[in-house]
């Protein structure tokens, strides 16, 4: 089946740790996104990009960092200069093309502090 | 920039009663309006799109929305609720920026089913 798998399910972070998420989809979809989800919040958008080795920052980037070397992939670096990282991570995709194509969702991944 | 706004972030009904979860958008040009459902601890599932191909969409589970140009609004409705729609659900429009596009969402709706 087709989609989008997020990995690991939880995460923990030490201080001063850098943590990778992963984010793999065989959707063939070209743009993919990363949110941050805290409760209250909605979804915050961190990093898209919408063709291999192309990426841009979204709204809150700071004290993260994306790489796109593959269409089907999209990893998320959470860095030690992100101070306050615990939340629900969402990896998107979405087929190019016109405004009316939605964005598919991973299951997320759910990022503690030790 | 487009926006988003959902009236009321927890919404209660009984089963079997009506659901109307409410979103009014802002737009500059005709907007592209999603409604996404979400479980607890899993990721955001479409529930419906309007594209402009009709004002009246209907989606999975049940769950339609109605667009209303004079209102800026695209209400998300059920007749008669179940156990199983209790959920977060976020209303998004489709903006363009910088050439992109991106959702902008609602800060969400959490929506509980009483029996």
């Amino acid at each position: 089946d087709g989609g989008i798998t997020q990995s690991p399910k939880y995460l923990f972070r030490k201080e001063g740790q850098n943590v990778t998420l992963s984010c793999e989809q065989n959707l063939n979809h070209d743009a993919m996104y990363w949110y941050r989800q805290d409760p209250g919040q909605g979804l915050r958008l961190i990093y898209y990009s919408q063709i291999v080795n192309d990426f841009q920052k979204g709204d809150i980037a700071e004290g993260y960092s994306v790489s796109r070397e593959k269409k089907e992939s999209f990893p998320l670096t959470v860095t030690s200069a992100q101070k306050n990282p615990t939340a629900f991570y969402l990896c998107a995709s979405r087929l190019g093309g016109g405004a009316n194509q939605p964005q598919h969702f991973g299951d997320g991944t759910r990022l503690s502090i030790l | 920039a487009q926006s988003v706004t959902q009236l009321g972030s927890h919404v209660s009904v009984s089963e079997g009663a009506l659901v109307l979860l409410r979103c009014n958008y802002s737009s500059s040009v005709p907007p592209y309006l999603f409604w996404y459902v979400q479980y607890p601890n899993q990721g955001l599932q479409l529930l419906l799109k309007y594209t402009s191909a009709a004002t009246l969409v209907k989606g999975i589970n049940g769950f339609e929305a109605e667009f209303k140009k004079s209102e800026t609004s695209f209400h998300l409705t059920k007749p008669s609720a179940h156990m199983s729609d209790a959920a977060e659900y976020f209303c998004a429009v489709s903006d363009r920026v910088q050439g992109a596009q991106k959702l902008v969402f609602g800060q969400g709706t959490r929506l509980t089913i009483n029996p």
